[in-house]
């Protein structure tokens, strides 16, 4: 196990709502990024935050965002939710910023929008 | 945009067979990495090259960087039925490396 957590596991919601999910990274690691996987694709880049500062960011509208604490667990708040937005939610946490860094993922929330 | 694309995108094999994934990139790469996924599960981390024509070795899998750091694949010697699941190619452009842009993957199947 990588000691990346990630909460809920699964999800289900209606198009408009509104989602938090939460990523517990790896002790000592101060950098998260998200990804977004839809079924039978690679992992798309969100965002990355590095010490509470959103520190480079993907292809994603704004109704993404994200924040990262002091502790550097951090959380996804997707908007408006889509139908397209059904996807497992995969965060990984790594030790630095910006360095090409190992990074480790969580088990993900699988996020289904009806 | 920059684009890493992979091949094949599927693969069936007979257990003890070879098999070899390619990842292909449409800009230079400060680096590399290589996760394998198995169903229902997470991305795990293999290996990550840097240098120039790298070549790194794990057990039965060779990993090789290409001369240009445009490509890469991976190589599975003898597979065996626990090399099933999806294998995908990760690259930082170089002068980013905040965005890992990822390859669709390669996914293995192994009939025992």
């Amino acid at each position: 196990e990588t000691g990346v957590t990630q909460s809920p596991t699964h999800l289900i919601k209606t198009r408009g709502q509104q989602v938090t999910l939460r990523c517990s990274s790896q002790s000592g690691h101060n950098t998260v990024s998200w990804y977004q996987q839809a079924l039978g694709q690679g992992p798309q880049f969100i965002f990355q935050y590095y010490r509470e500062e959103e520190n480079g960011r993907g292809n994603f509208p704004p109704r993404f965002s994200g924040l990262q604490f002091p502790n550097y667990s951090s959380e996804l708040n997707v908007n408006a939710l889509e139908l397209d937005d059904s996807a497992l939610y995969l965060c990984a946490s790594s030790l630095e910023e910006g360095s090409p860094d190992t990074q480790y993922f969580g088990p993900g929330t699988r996020l289904t929008v009806l | 945009g920059q684009q890493v694309m992979q091949i094949p995108q599927y693969q069936h094999v007979q257990e003890g067979e070879d098999f070899t994934t390619y990842c292909n990139s449409s800009t230079t790469l400060s680096n590399i990495q290589w996760y394998k996924q198995r169903p229902g599960g997470h991305p795990v981390f293999l290996i990550q090259l840097v240098k120039s024509g790298e070549v790194k070795k794990q057990k039965r899998l060779t990993f090789q960087f290409g001369e240009a750091k445009k490509n890469s694949s991976l190589h599975i010697t003898a597979t065996q039925t626990t090399d099933v699941g999806t294998y995908f190619c990760a690259g930082y452009n170089a002068g980013n490396n905040r965005k890992l842009i990822w390859g669709l993957g390669t996914s293995l199947a192994v009939n025992p």
